[in-house]
């Protein structure tokens, strides 16, 4: 199985400042005959189901602000909130779909500082 | 408008089986992979498997804690998609999503269900 680990566990950041969060697997998401990583990013407010944000590492989905971006490839990705809104208060998970089982990083806690 | 909504949740005692439901509208279900995940309380996500598109032959995955124990199926006729739990555990204790993946045969998640609650106990 892939494992995932994120880091931070928890992470603080004051408005209008980047977080960054990590993400890295056990071994490469990036599948050569299409240079596409299987890499994608969820957002989990409080009482809601999870909320996809980005897939293929890097593709932001439909109506996700444009300051939610990811980066990355093989087995180190970042999700990058360039601007921190009081509504991104959230647990971020990453997620590898390479291969099956499918797995999650542990989580990350976003707060405001 | 995709919908996936969930029902079928409930108190149950260890060794019971349990079904849940993911009742679907605003697309048609054989043609997306059906995905189903769970969250023990206070705790992160895990992916209990899938079925996938007709296209890829509605075959089956699941994970190695649930393995021989589930079975997800797929109604049509219904737009419903099937979580037959047996054997229940304790830890088996969480919400239950079910998911739509974003495209047809994608395994990432574009649509949620606002879950069920499963409480495994005695």
């Amino acid at each position: 199985d892939i494992v995932m680990t994120q880091s931070p566990d928890s992470l603080a950041v004051s408005l209008g400042e980047r977080a960054t969060i990590n993400c890295k697997s056990s071994q490469s998401v990036l599948y050569t005959s299409n240079n596409n990583n299987y890499l994608a990013w969820y957002q989990q407010k409080p009482g809601q189901p999870p909320k996809l944000l980005i897939y293929w590492a890097s593709t932001r989905e439909s109506g996700v602000p444009d300051r939610f971006s990811g980066s990355g490839s093989g087995t180190d990705f970042t999700l990058t909130i360039s601007s921190l809104q009081a509504e991104d208060v959230a647990v971020y998970y990453c997620q590898q779909y390479y291969n099956a089982p499918i797995t999650f990083g542990q989580g990350t806690r976003l707060e405001i500082k | 408008e995709v919908q996936v909504v969930e029902s079928g949740g409930g108190l149950v005692q260890p060794g019971r089986p349990l079904r849940l439901s993911c009742t679907t509208s605003g697309f048609t279900i054989g043609d997306y992979v059906m995905n189903w995940y769970r969250q023990a309380p206070g705790k992160g996500l895990e992916w209990v498997g899938f079925i996938r598109n007709k296209a890829h032959g509605a075959t089956t995955e699941y994970a190695a804690s649930v393995k021989g124990r589930v079975s997800i199926l797929r109604d049509e006729s219904k737009s419903i998609a099937y979580l037959q739990m047996n054997s229940l555990k304790i830890e088996d204790t969480g919400v239950y999503y079910c998911a739509r993946s974003l495209t047809t045969s994608s395994w990432y998640v574009g649509y949620w269900g606002q879950g069920t609650l499963v409480t495994v106990s005695s």
